[in-house]
């Protein structure tokens, strides 16, 4: 079974700076699916990134980006110039690739609770 | 649009009551899932279907059933509470019939304490 793990529990930076949240994962799978998630205090999930296993690019998203080490089973969210409004839970996930007609089951880490300080 | 529903925001329930969590999308999306997200632990899966008249075990389904007698809707039931699952519960839908990956979306959560 896949796991994931988020070692870090909370993280706090000033407005403005860069941060970087940690997930590592664990998978016999050679293909898959990883994603970031966000949950702000009014409790709602948000996809902030997604990163196809088969990609050897990194994905973007405005001031959001990840290192993703494959052979490391690394997956780290990076972001830039943080602002107020990403104070928020931050969740990493896994999924083993798209199956026709199959359900699409994520496997999420324990979450990083994000803190940007004025 | 709507997107996803769930019904109630809230609730405290006795131990040993029963309890529907219900769960309503207009995506007409064919999968549709239930997690519950603790503290320390993230999110985990309890049940999940693929598609009306289907469904499937998730990670952590004992305690807890579910049916999908049509598309839109997806009720998570709780035949006898037990304060273990005092938790915040989330529903969520995807076009897993879609060619390519399809995001997960998912409502804005029920909160339930059972004392």
């Amino acid at each position: 079974a896949q796991t994931v793990t988020q070692s870090q529990p909370e993280m706090s930076v000033q407005e403005a700076e860069t941060v970087t949240l940690s997930c590592t994962y664990d998978t016999s799978e050679s293909n898959y699916y990883l994603f970031w998630y966000k949950q702000p205090p009014s409790r709602q999930m948000i996809l902030v990134i997604r990163q196809e296993a088969y990609k050897q690019q990194n994905a973007t998203e405005n001031r959001f980006s990840v290192n993703f080490q494959k052979a490391a089973k690394s997956f780290s969210l990076k972001i830039s110039d943080s602002q107020l409004g990403d104070t928020a839970m931050y969740f990493c996930a896994f999924m083993n690739t798209f199956t026709i007609q199959g359900a699409q089951k994520l496997v999420f880490g324990q979450g990083t609770r994000l803190t940007i300080n004025p | 649009t709507a997107g996803i529903t769930q019904a109630p925001t809230s609730q405290i329930l006795a131990a040993g009551r029963s309890m529907t969590l219900r769960c309503t999308q207009d995506m007409r999306h064919n999968a549709m899932y239930w997690y519950r997200q603790d503290l320390g632990l993230g999110l985990r899966l309890i049940h999940y279907s693929n598609t009306a008249g289907t469904t499937g075990k998730g990670e952590v389904p004992d305690g807890y059933s579910v049916s999908r007698a049509n598309t839109d809707d997806f009720p998570l039931t709780l035949a006898s509470a037990v304060p273990s699952q005092t938790s915040v519960y989330f529903c969520a839908s995807s076009d897993s019939l879609a060619a390519s990956w399809d995001e997960q979306f998912f409502g804005p959560g029920t909160r339930l304490t059972v004392l």
